[in-house]
Parts: C-alpha cells; sequence; structure tokens
C-alpha cells in the first residue's frame, strides 16, 4: 500500500536556526497537509497546500513558518528561525481529493524536531 | 469553536474482549465528519474508521465500529476481539466540511494485555 513519508525521523537543532522538514505523499494525491504534536498535547492543524498554494492555515503558521513543493515529489515544511517552542513531532498528510469533502487523510511516521 | 473531548486518557483490556473509547465533540455544524485515528508505537497516524454525519448508519470496519448519536454529540469507538496489534493510541477527529482542518481530541492510550 502506497505510504507518506517523511525524512529525517529525528531533527535536532539550535534555537534560531533553519530547518527544512521532508515529505514525500503519495503520489497521485493532490492535498497536502502538515500538522504537529507537541509532547503531550493534540495534535494540531498548520497547513494545507493544494495547486501549489496555501489553502488555508492556522494561527501558528505565522511568518517562520513556509511551505514549498519544489518538485512533483516533495512537500517541504520550512522553519526559518527555530524556537525552543518548535519542538514538536511534525506530520505531513495528503489525500486524493480535498479533505473538506472528507477524503481520508495519510499521514507519514512523524519527524521529531528537537530546538535546543 | 469546535471541540472534540475524549474522557478516558488510558484504558487496559485483555486480548480477545472487546473495549469501547468514549468521544464527545461540540459544534454546531448539522453535517461534518468524524474520524478514528490510530498511532501505534511506530508513530503513523492511521485511519480506522470514517462517519459522515448526515449517515444515520454507523460505520463498520472489521472489527471496529461506532456508536454514532448525533444529538448527544458522542462517537465512540468499539473494538471486538481486541489484539496485541491494536495496542496503540486512538484520536477521535473532526471535521466540518467548509475546512481543511481535523481536529483532534488529546487521545486514548490504549494497551491490549496478552
Amino acid at each position: 500500500e502506497p505510504e507518506v513519508t517523511q525524512t529525517p525521523s529525528h531533527q535536532v537543532t539550535q534555537m534560531g536556526q533553519e530547518v527544512i522538514l521532508r515529505c514525500v505523499p503519495i503520489s497521485n494525491h493532490l492535498y497536502f497537509y502538515w500538522y504537529r504534536q507537541i509532547l503531550g498535547q493534540k495534535v494540531e492543524f498548520l497547513v494545507s497546500f493544494y495547486n501549489n498554494e496555501i489553502s488555508e492555515k492556522s494561527e501558528i503558521f505565522d511568518d517562520q513558518f513556509s511551505v514549498e513543493r519544489p518538485d512533483g515529489s516533495n512537500f517541504t515544511l520550512k522553519i526559518r528561525s527555530t524556537k525552543l517552542e518548535d519542538s514538536a513531532m511534525y506530520f505531513c498528510a495528503s489525500s486524493e481529493a480535498m479533505g473538506r469533502w472528507g477524503s481520508p487523510l495519510h499521514f507519514g511516521n512523524g519527524t521529531r524536531l528537537t530546538v535546543t | 469553536a469546535q471541540t472534540v473531548t475524549q474522557s478516558q486518557p488510558e484504558m487496559s483490556v485483555q486480548e480477545a474482549e472487546t473495549v469501547t473509547l468514549s468521544c464527545t465533540y461540540d459544534t454546531s455544524e448539522n453535517n461534518y465528519y468524524l474520524f478514528w485515528y490510530k498511532q501505534p508505537p511506530s508513530r503513523q497516524m492511521i485511519l480506522v474508521i470514517r462517519q459522515e454525519a448526515y449517515k444515520q448508519q454507523n460505520a463498520t470496519e472489521n472489527r471496529f465500529s461506532v456508536n454514532f448519536q448525533k444529538a448527544a454529540k458522542s462517537f465512540s469507538l468499539k473494538i471486538s476481539d481486541s489484539q496485541l496489534g491494536d495496542t496503540a493510541m486512538y484520536f477521535c477527529a473532526f471535521m466540518k466540511p467548509r475546512d481543511d482542518k481535523i481536529i483532534f481530541g488529546k487521545g486514548t492510550r490504549l494497551h491490549i494485555l496478552p
């Protein structure tokens, strides 16, 4: 069964550094998402992306965050200047049709980001 | 704002038993989607079951079924004949049709004991 893959599985970075989290969505999917889960807390929506642009973003997704689909397969989340509170598990997801119409999201295994 | 509440942080049951995980939600919407996701130790979030609010019939997927009570805003998950591989964190989740975001509950950690 096709999967969403995320790399790396664990990233450690120093406060103030830029990080890029990478995702390869399922190949025929058109809608892409990033979610995060701070340890012990809820999984939270960050952003959705379709047709090379952001379709929705949460209040968490401020100017420090950006997303990109640099080629036909990768979907990236960039954090420009990491803060301690950015430490979390970041999940990428994709869906065949628009999630807002109930199309199921397929999640990756997550990237654990640790900011020191 | 929509909220999803899972009142059981942690549960343990013996293998082969049936277990029910509770979920309630709050919304003023009439139509929406509800989900249960499973997160095993491998960390991947796996869709277990999906329910559309306008469908009265409860969704089932093999050993997994839901009890959807729209008026009570309740969406519980029943796992029959539980297996060791069912050990995971289970998240109840809500989505309304005009949004892209899924709203998750805090999760219930389920342990299946041999």
